[in-house]
């Protein structure tokens, strides 16, 4: 799988938007971007994917570069059991492994 | 909801002891994983399974291994654990062309 570039850390304020971005520039056309978060104590939780287009879901938004060699995790509104560790990993179509990078660990203050 | 289920979340093994960590997942899934998650080396897979009595090795089989008798459930296996092998271990199941699922991890600690 190709890599992907997080900052290590990120800070919002509670009821605030947050944008966690990602860097994957060998992404190649049948990569699937993930984003994944890790509560403490909790095994990783899927949030979203995509592949070309925008997408929406009840837990956030993922919008996709146009060339794709980048994309932004939104959360709409941030609240406190939102901080987490953000993993934002590509996979290719059926491909079985995940791996896993250091991802960003997010801070919301109240 | 999906469900994984695994068997502790904390375990404390003596070196050299045969360990069996348990997983089991509600979803008739195909697929089932084990990672290993350390600091600073993220989530790396142990092994990895398709369907039933069917396995893979992923980056770190070393020391390990794996039963998978039912669908629902995935078995891991240190056959003689070191202090090395000290970590957390997660199991993930994926359905199709889906994202994986994760159980909340069994913390291993080996002495």
């Amino acid at each position: 799988d190709a890599k992907t570039t997080q900052p290590n850390s990120m800070e919002s304020n509670e009821e605030e938007p947050v944008h966690l971005p990602c860097n994957h520039s060998t992404i190649s056309g049948t990569d699937y971007i993930h984003w994944y978060r890790q509560l403490p104590s909790q095994g990783p939780e899927y949030v979203i994917h995509g592949l070309t287009s925008n997408v929406n879901n009840r837990m956030a938004s993922l919008a996709i570069a146009e060339d794709r060699k980048s994309s932004t995790l939104i959360l709409h509104r941030a609240t406190l059991r939102d901080a987490a560790v953000y993993y934002c990993i590509l996979r290719r179509n059926a491909g079985n492994m995940l791996t896993f990078g250091g991802g960003t660990r997010l801070m919301v203050k109240p | 909801d999906v469900k994984v289920t695994q068997s502790s979340r904390y375990l404390v093994k003596r070196t050299g002891e045969k360990v069996f960590l348990e997983c089991v997942q509600d979803m008739d899934h195909e697929n089932m994983f084990w990672y290993r998650q350390d600091p600073g080396l993220g989530l790396r897979l142990i092994y990895f399974s398709y369907d039933v009595k069917m396995k893979e090795k992923g980056d770190i089989p070393e020391g390990y291994s794996v039963s998978r008798e039912k669908k629902e459930r995935f078995s891991l296996i240190l056959e003689s654990a070191s202090t090395n092998q000290t970590s957390m271990y997660l199991c993930a199941s994926r359905g199709g062309d889906q994202p994986q699922h994760f159980g909340d991890g069994t913390r291993l600690s080996i002495l």
